[in-house]
């Protein structure tokens, strides 16, 4: 888990900014997952990348967007057109099935 | 595609007595079935997990049943601590497959009651 990064913590912003959450991981996974958490909810699935320059979306990735540039990086932006981005929001990669978490970002728009 | 269901929603125990979540697949090609305990506020963590051609897995106070025919897993806590209390999530994946992503129960709240 050590290697995967998210930044940072906790992050503010007014209604009608995009906002980019940053997520980096240096344990050579390919597949990385950006995961939506809200409280005392489930985990629900954003976008996911199974390789570079490649990505597709999850279930709620409606007001999202990503890149997938760099194998370690999968950078995850937050639009104006998301109509309720205030959440917990959680990196993750994976490696032969087994997927392990970053350290999360709560994400607070007012 | 695959649906999980996890019960029950919570959970309460007395320190030392045992805990047992339970969850269902509904897709017969799912393979890989790992557990995550997520403490207040922190990320969730992978606990222990079981690929299909296995029944049971233990790991010291952490075991994990699976059931292939009746499509359920479950997993077990003995000797139940304070420290155990936590939201804890199971998941399916047919690894392998072309839909690759985990597919995740909606979570169970332990909590061990000193």
């Amino acid at each position: 888990d050590g290697g995967i990064t998210q930044s940072p913590k906790y992050l503010f912003r007014k209604e009608g900014q995009n906002v980019t959450l940053s997520c980096e991981q240096n344990l050579n996974h390919d597949a990385m997952y950006w995961y939506r958490q809200d409280p005392g909810q489930g985990l629900r699935l954003i976008y996911y990348s199974q390789i570079v320059n490649d990505f597709q979306k999850g279930d709620i990735a409606e007001g999202y967007s990503v890149s997938r540039e760099k194998k370690e990086s999968f950078p995850l932006t937050v639009t104006s057109a998301q109509k309720n981005p205030t959440a917990f929001y959680l990196c993750a990669s994976s490696i032969q099935s087994r997927q392990y978490f970053g350290p999360g970002t709560r994400l607070t728009v007012t | 595609g695959e649906n999980v269901e996890q019960h029950p929603s919570t959970l309460s125990v007395q320190e030392g007595d045992s805990a047992v979540i339970k969850c269902t697949y509904s897709d017969s090609a799912s393979n890989y079935f790992p557990w995550y305990k997520q403490e207040l506020g922190k990320r969730p963590q992978l606990i222990i997990d079981i690929r299909s051609n296995v029944g049971e897995k233990k790991d010291q106070r952490i075991a994990v049943t699976l059931n292939k025919t009746a499509k359920h897993f479950s997993l077990h806590i003995t000797e139940t601590q304070p420290e155990d209390s936590a939201v804890y999530f199971c998941a399916a994946l047919n690894y392998g497959g072309s839909q690759g992503n985990l597919i995740f129960g909606k979570g169970t709240k332990l909590s061990v009651k000193p």
